[in-house]
């Protein structure tokens, strides 16, 4: 079992819709759990970071963590167009030194 | 706001010669990586560094790959004999403490090895 699966899409929704976007793992010594969206050929940006279990909002964006199931969500309210672009799911153990390991990516475009 | 920096954007090189990745972490930041993406794969860890030393590799990073923050500043990662495998975006990242997780990423350094 890969440590971090992510289903690669692509995802292709209108404007205005619900996106929700998923990874699931298998390491239960990961407790920081981060989302990053990525333009093509360009370096990951960080959007959302959650420690542990629970729920985070900022703006048209929530992440979730369910670390019983060993399941993380971003939901993207009211996408917009200039929301089209990878998004990189991301955890990692205790400890500052601790690598990020990353999900594939899901390729999300967001249709005018 | 604060960014890593990368140079340079694109390299071409050679395969079996020497190239240098430099990047400029965060002012403040005590926790620096590498990570690179092959074209179309995960992005994967090479190697943390903190304190001066390497705190943890991947089985990537092997003796042809090194690190070095040779001033306050700045940040390297070395590949010494190129081979054409080596081709991918090569990323820098920088985090503040033991106790903030958030890792800041760079633009990328495109490594193109012909």
């Amino acid at each position: 079992q890969k440590e971090v699966e992510q289903d690669p899409g692509p995802l292709s929704v209108p404007e205005g819709a619900i996106v929700s976007l998923n990874c699931t793992y298998s390491n239960s010594a990961f407790q920081y759990f981060m989302w990053y969206r990525q333009y093509s050929r360009k370096g990951p940006e960080l959007l959302m970071y959650t420690y542990s279990s629970g729920n985070k909002e900022d703006g048209r964006f929530t992440a979730q963590v369910d670390k019983s199931s060993k399941y993380i969500s971003l939901f993207i309210r009211d996408s917009q167009p200039s929301d089209s672009a990878t998004y990189l799911c991301a955890m990692s153990g205790e400890g500052g030194s601790e690598k990020l390991v990353f999900g594939k990516g899901t390729k999300l475009t967001v249709n005018p | 706001e604060p960014e890593v920096t990368q140079t340079p954007s694109h390299q071409v090189t050679q395969m079996g010669q020497e190239v240098i990745l430099r990047c400029v972490p965060i002012s403040n930041h005590l926790y620096f990586y590498w990570y690179r993406q092959i074209l179309g794969q995960k992005v994967e860890f090479l190697v943390s560094f903190y304190n001066n030393e390497i705190s943890e590799k991947s089985e990537i990073f092997d003796d042809q790959f090194s690190v070095e923050r040779p001033d306050g500043s700045n940040f390297t990662l070395k590949i010494r004999s190129t081979k054409l495998e080596d081709s991918a975006m090569y990323f820098c990242a920088s985090r503040w403490t033991s106790y903030e997780a958030e890792a800041f990423f760079g633009q990328g350094t495109r490594l193109t090895v012909v």
